[in-house]
């Protein structure tokens, strides 16, 4: 049961250079969430996508773009990245809004921007 | 808005002892979810339980157990008898109707040591 995948689970980028990290479930289910994990801040929401076609901001949404290709997938882009994104970075998926089911979490991917 | 606090950082605990983690919650909804997650060393999350507001008992599961207070706005987690294995970080987390999905606002987590 694969679950929520993510890739790549390590990246080491410069500062100012792009990239993509890439989230697919297949659970079927309608949302999808990144989420960024720091130090004693716990998980903070950066975009969510309640359905395929709809993506909305988050609390920590500044520097990053998403993308929810198809009900299955949902990209996380950094177009210039910067020291202040040096994070760990997690998918999520959930059934929906009305189907009080948890959310299922991804293995993270930890992003180092030096 | 809502919020979740965790104002315990870090709890360190002998083996076979209880452990209360603490997990106080602020929301304006009258529906909303409750969640606790746990995070092993390895990193990922793991699921723990979810409660619903209507649902104030409270639960057990082996060595786990959760108080539900809407009173306090309260929903700690206790372990029982820990063991070496339950050394992790341990999030609380709130779910309401707020926005088009349902997010999980999260507190700052508990990192929680068992120590053999």
């Amino acid at each position: 049961n694969a679950g929520v995948t993510q890739t790549p689970k390590f990246q080491v980028l410069k500062t100012g250079q792009s990239m993509t990290l890439q989230c697919a479930q297949d659970m079927n289910h309608n949302s999808m969430y990144w989420y960024r994990q720091d130090p004693g801040m716990g998980l903070r929401l950066i975009y969510y996508s309640a359905s395929e076609g709809t993506t909305d901001k988050g609390e920590v949404p500044n520097g990053y773009n998403v993308s929810r290709l198809n009900k299955r997938e949902f990209s996380l882009r950094l177009e210039s990245a910067a020291p202040s994104q040096t994070s760990v970075y997690f998918c999520a998926s959930s059934a929906g809004r009305l189907e009080g089911t948890e959310a299922f979490f991804g293995q993270g991917t930890r992003l180092t921007v030096v | 808005a809502q919020k979740v606090t965790q104002a315990q950082t870090e709890i360190s605990v002998v083996e076979k002892e209880d452990v209360t983690l603490d997990c106080v919650y602020e929301t304006r909804d009258t529906t909303y979810y409750l969640f606790w997650y746990k995070q092993p060393p390895s990193g990922e999350l793991v699921f723990l339980i979810r409660r619903n507001s209507f649902d104030e008992q409270n639960e057990i599961s082996g060595r786990y157990s959760w108080n539900f207070q809407k009173s306090t706005s309260s929903f700690n987690f206790t372990i029982t008898a820990s063991q070496v294995v339950d050394s992790a970080v341990y999030f609380c987390a709130l779910s309401d109707l707020s926005g088009s999905a349902r997010q999980l606002t999260f507190g700052s987590g508990t990192q929680l040591t068992v120590l053999p």
